[in-house]
């Protein structure tokens, strides 16, 4: 079984400050690819990045970067310089080679403060 | 614009009423999912299917059908047994490729409320 866990409820941060939100998982798979996703209030899902377990470097996009420390076994997401648009829920979600869809943690509520 | 479409946006349901929620998706994906989402929380695997005519339940299928005869099409039922049928359903696919990085891309969401 696959488990995500978030221990975050909720964050603030100030704009165009950094900021980690933290995603902890647990898996027998031996490959698994870790995501984040955003949910705006409006409620769609928006894919953010990407890590799979035997990538060597972190992942990084745009703004965004994924701290894997695979022997902790944690995936924690890093927004850099942050924006008012990026108040929001964020969900930490695994893919493993048994299941073949996401499990999600129960996300963490980011607002930004001007 | 490729994507995927979720309707209605609001459904409304009558105790002992089956409704059921429409998906379409024309990204050619393989693989579609649906997720169910109460208030302040993560999303929970209801069905999902890697091919047509294919399906498995997820963590939470009781109360819930579903049907996959076209590869573009996943529609879910959410049936009279489920007594707690308020929440957001959300609907996705992906291109089931075999490998780890199976994004999934998520349409907009059906909010069902029980009258």
């Amino acid at each position: 079984a696959q488990k995500i866990t978030q221990t975050q409820p909720g964050m603030f941060v100030q704009e165009k400050e950094a900021v980690t939100l933290d995603c902890t998982y647990d898996t027998s798979d031996q490959s698994y690819g870790l995501f984040w996703y955003k949910q705006p209030s409006s409620g769609e899902m928006i894919f953010l990045i990407y890590q799979g377990s035997y990538d060597e470097q972190n992942a990084t996009e745009g703004r965004y970067s994924l701290n894997f420390q695979k022997a902790r076994k944690s995936a924690n997401l890093v927004i850099s310089a942050s924006q008012l648009g990026d108040s929001a829920m964020y969900f930490c979600a695994m893919w493993g080679t048994g299941r073949r869809a996401l499990t999600f943690g129960s996300g963490t509520r980011l607002q930004v403060q001007p | 614009d490729g994507g995927i479409t979720q309707s209605p946006k609001y459904l409304f349901r009558k105790e002992g009423q089956n409704v059921t929620l429409s998906c379409e998706q024309n990204l050619n994906h393989d693989a579609m999912y649906w997720y169910r989402q109460d208030p302040g929380q993560g999303l929970r695997l209801i069905y999902y299917s890697q091919i047509v005519n294919d399906f498995q339940k997820g963590d939470i299928a009781e109360g819930y059908s579903v049907s996959r005869e076209k590869k573009e099409s996943f529609p879910l039922t959410v049936t009279s047994a489920q007594k707690n049928p308020t929440a957001f359903y959300l609907c996705a696919s992906s291109p089931a490729s075999g490998g780890l990085k199976e994004t999934q891309y998520f349409g907009p969401g059906t909010r069902l409320l029980v009258l």
